[in-house]
């Protein structure tokens, strides 16, 4: 069965350092999506893609983020200067149509120290 | 107002106990509902997805919409162990933003 992957699972930076997080959706997906879980609390919207700009972002994600699409397979995350706060998982997922359900990654582990 | 609610638990039970997970909602816009089950440090994992109101069967696990009183819920019936994770409600508006609203999550714990 198709699954998003995301690469690396586990990365550790020191604040104020550029971290991209990756992710390859599946494959015959159009509507790409990064989330946000800070440990014990609940999975927190960050952004939306499509046809290769952004369709809607949420609060959290403001000017240190950024999202792209580079080639036709990958999906990328970057924080420009991570904050402590920064740590959370962050999760990838991908969806054939508008109001069809998201398909996760498994997700990246972000230690900011 | 929280627009999607979810007791966290942890709920407990015995191994071959019905379950009943539940959340409730706020936007009577909310149109597409879904149910994931998360495991410890993995991504949520669909197990359910519906859209009108009733039940929608699938092996062990049974989804139930009711609009009219804007409560869904999530039935396993012969809980195993391996059952025990995080399970999340998420429902999708229709109109404007189809951005998916996660409940908080409900801890599920079968013990042998």
């Amino acid at each position: 069965e198709p699954e998003v992957t995301q690469t690396p699972s586990h990365q550790v930076t020191q604040m104020g350092q550029e971290v991209i997080l990756r992710c390859v959706p599946i494959s015959n997906h159009l509507y790409f999506y990064w989330y946000r879980q800070i440990l014990g609390q609940k999975v927190e919207f960050l952004v939306s893609f499509y046809n290769n700009e952004i369709s809607e972002k949420s609060e959290i994600f403001d000017d240190q983020f950024s999202v792209e699409r580079p080639d036709g397979s990958n999906f990328t995350l970057k924080i420009r200067s991570t904050k402590l706060e920064d740590s959370a998982m962050y999760f990838c997922a991908s969806s054939g149509a508008q109001n069809s359900p998201l398909h996760f990654g498994n997700g990246t582990r972000l230690t900011v120290t | 107002q929280k627009e999607v609610e979810q007791d966290p638990g942890p709920l407990s039970v015995p191994e071959g106990a019905i379950v009943s997970l539940n959340c409730t909602y706020s936007n009577s816009a909310f149109q597409y509902f879904m149910w994931y089950r998360q495991y410890s440090r993995k991504g949520p994992e669909l197990l359910m997805y519906t859209y009108s109101s009733g039940n929608k069967e699938d092996g062990r696990f049974t989804a139930q919409v009711d609009k009219s009183s804007k409560y869904i819920s999530l039935f396993i019936r012969d809980s195993q162990p391996s059952d025990s994770a995080t399970y999340l409600c998420a429902i999708i508006a229709s109109g404007g933003s189809y951005i998916p609203t996660f409940g908080r999550g409900t801890s599920l714990i079968v013990h042998p």
